[in-house]
């Protein structure tokens, strides 16, 4: 099973600054790593796929980079509605065995 | 539009069985296929498993094999998740989510449904 591994737990920002998350993988997942974005009681709402590329509707101030092992999701400038739960996603193998990782909280400071 | 909707909430004693449905309508019911995620409480996303509704094949999670279940009906565009000898750990909410596999990839979830809140409790 490829484990993923988010830090930090949780992410203290005011609004208006930069929030950097990270994501890492136990083996290479290539470019196959997703980013989600889940409200409290909301089911969670598709951000980046492809490790980069921003699902339809998704501001420009998401943006998702990295590839094999280490990702990474900015947030440039946090609105009051990013305060949210990220978890990143792989889907690099097949028959399918995705997995998520712990998650990241984002806060406000 | 596309809509996943699933069952309601369930309690179930431990040992029990549950069966979650989710019923999907906007799409090709047979184009895409369908995951399961869970939720316990306070706690991160677990996918358990997937479905093809085209010819029902499934890949389920290697911590779930034996006990869960994924079957569909193509006459209802419904989807149901199966998760048998419940314990208390196994309280959740429970997600079905469509997505699209091809290539030899299950590519993320652009649609999930409500959630079923199933709890297990004696």
């Amino acid at each position: 099973e490829i484990v993923m591994t988010q830090s930090p737990a949780t992410l203290s920002v005011s609004p208006g600054e930069r929030a950097t998350l990270s994501c890492r993988a136990s083996q290479s997942v290539s470019s196959n790593l997703a980013w989600y974005q889940q409200k409290p009681g909301q089911a969670p709402r598709l951000l980046i796929y492809g490790a980069s590329t921003r699902a339809t509707g998704i501001p420009a101030r998401f943006s998702g980079s990295g590839s094999g092992t280490e990702f990474t999701l900015t947030i440039s400038s946090l609105q009051s509605e990013d305060f949210a739960v990220y978890y990143c996603q792989q889907y690099n193998n097949w028959p399918p065995q995705l997995t998520f990782g712990g998650g990241t909280k984002v806060e406000i400071k | 539009q596309v809509q996943l909707v699933q069952s309601g909430a369930e309690v179930k004693k431990p040992g029990a069985s549950v069966k979650v449905s989710c019923k999907a309508s906007g799409y090709t019911f047979t184009s895409n296929y369908m995951h399961w995620v869970r939720q316990a409480p306070g706690q991160g996303l677990e996918w358990m498993g997937v479905i093809n509704p085209s010819g029902g094949s499934t890949s389920y999670a290697q911590k779930f094999q034996g006990r869960v279940t994924m079957t569909r009906d193509t006459s209802t565009s419904t989807v149901y998740m199966e998760l048998s000898s419940l314990r208390s750990e196994d309280t959740a909410v429970y997600y079905c989510a469509k997505g699209y596999c091809s290539g030899g990839y299950c590519y993320p979830f652009d649609y999930w449904g409500q959630g079923t809140l199933v709890t297990v409790s004696s």
